[in-house]
């Protein structure tokens, strides 16, 4: 079956930029979305169609594909982006999700 | 707004059978599927399956064929999921999500499903 692979956390600090990998065969020739999960809530769709972000998404997060991974990139980040992160595609029939990222802000 | 609104927590015993309503409003119903999602404590999003609200089809993965049931009632926009044969690691919050052109636009507070003897 297939699997998306995602480091279990990454550390930012206030204002840099954060980078969220998400590795699977052939990705690249995917569409990927991702997903934003603050504790106790629903997830919250961030990115959809590689990097198409849907409104009311702030400009700071933006995406990218190519090759084996997926990129989600929050530039500028604040302390309201900390949360986990789960990327997604689709293959042979079936939706797949990331094994997911906690991204905290130091 | 668009919202999806599921039924309450549920605790069952192993071997028993649980099922979860949606109820979608504020768009066309008929226009979306649903698909489901859950989280156990502490893990990642696990797809369940998805049904069309428009003519009842269905696709279930197949680790789950054969043990979950998904069904649409348009006359209350309502979607339902039945899981069959619970076992303990089936303990979860159970999510039903918007689905259109493979992505998950709108999802539903979460059901908490407890398995335990």
């Amino acid at each position: 079956s297939y699997e998306l692979t995602q480091p279990p956390s990454v550390s930012v600090s206030p204002g840099q930029t954060a980078s969220i990998t998400c590795s699977g065969e052939k990705l690249g020739e995917k569409y990927v979305c991702w997903y934003q999960q603050k504790p106790g809530q629903s997830p919250v769709l961030v990115i959809h169609q590689d990097n198409q972000r849907p409104s009311g998404i702030p400009e700071r997060f933006s995406g990218s594909n190519s090759g084996n991974t997926a990129t989600l990139t929050i530039s500028g980040t604040q302390a309201m982006d900390e949360a986990d992160y789960y990327c997604q595609a689709w293959d042979s029939s079936t939706y797949v999700f990331g094994t997911g990222t906690e991204v905290t802000v130091l | 707004q668009v919202q999806l609104v599921q039924s309450g927590a549920e605790v069952k015993k192993p071997g028993a059978s649980v099922k979860v309503s949606c109820k979608a409003s504020g768009y066309t119903y008929t226009t979306y599927g649903i698909s489901w999602v859950r989280q156990a404590p502490g893990q990642g999003l696990e797809w369940l399956g998805w049904i069309s609200t428009d003519n009842g089809n269905t696709d279930y993965p197949q680790k789950f064929q054969g043990r979950v049931t998904m069904t649409t009632d348009t006359s209350t926009a309502t979607t339902y999921m039945e899981l069959r044969n619970l076992k303990s690691d089936d303990t979860a919050v159970y999510y039903c999500a918007r689905e259109h052109t493979s992505l998950f636009d709108y999802w539903g507070q979460g059901t908490l499903v407890t398995v335990s003897s």
